[in-house]
């Protein structure tokens, strides 16, 4: 069974700066796809990133960018220039052609103004 | 366009009380899941459904059952609820299945005392 693994529960960094979240996956398959979600105070449950497993280039968006290591089996998000809006939880997922997602537990986002 | 949309978001039940959670999209995706959210534990899924007509079991399924109305409703019932039950459900879903992007609900919290 694939499992995500987040290793930290709790992160925080300074307004403007950047921060490095992590996760590690266990998977034997070749071909998948990995998330990054965030989940503000409101519950709400939004994309922030997507990486196709095959895609050897790394996702990027906006501020959001990821370092995939497709061998060590790591799948790192990077926040640059944070923002008191990135406050949230960030999870991690994996899945594996038309298997649901997979979840990690979860990373806490603090940004200190 | 509402996207996924959840009710009720809030329900109070007593042990071996039943409900329906109910989920609907207008983005007229093919693909929809439940899943469930505990403190510490992430997102884990009770059941999905590819396609109108199909469900599957999740990592958590027992005490719950579903039904995939039609394409745009996906149900969510607890038969006779137990503590255990308590959680945050979030309903989601995709255009063609888990590896595409999922929209999320704004969830429903339930108490079971």
């Amino acid at each position: 069974a694939q499992t995500v693994t987040q290793s930290q529960p709790e992160m925080s960094v300074q307004e403007a700066e950047t921060v490095t979240l992590s996760c590690t996956y266990d998977t034997s398959e070749s071909d998948y796809y990995l998330f990054w979600y965030k989940q503000p105070p409101s519950r709400q449950m939004i994309l922030v990133i997507r990486q196709e497993a095959y895609k050897q280039q790394n996702a990027t968006e906006n501020r959001f960018s990821v370092n995939f290591q497709k061998a060590a089996k790591s799948f790192s998000l990077k926040i640059s220039d944070s923002q008191l809006g990135d406050a949230a939880m960030y999870f991690c997922a994996f899945c594996s052609g038309n298997t649901p997602l997979v979840f990690g537990k979860g990373t806490r986002l603090s940004v200190i103004a | 366009n509402a996207g996924v949309t959840q009710t009720p978001k809030f329900q109070v039940l007593k042990t071996g009380q039943s409900m329906t959670l109910q989920c609907a999209q207008d983005m007229n995706h093919n693909s929809m899941y439940w899943y469930r959210q505990d403190p510490g534990m992430g997102l884990r899924l009770i059941y999905y459904s590819a396609s109108e007509g199909t469900t599957d079991k999740g990592e958590v399924p027992n005490g719950y059952n579903v039904s995939r109305l039609n394409k745009r409703e996906f149900s969510l019932r607890l038969e006779s609820a137990a503590p255990s039950q308590t959680s945050v459900y979030f309903c989601a879903s995709s255009e063609l299945g888990a590896s595409e992007t999922q929209y999320f609900g704004p969830g429903t919290r339930l108490l079971v005392l």
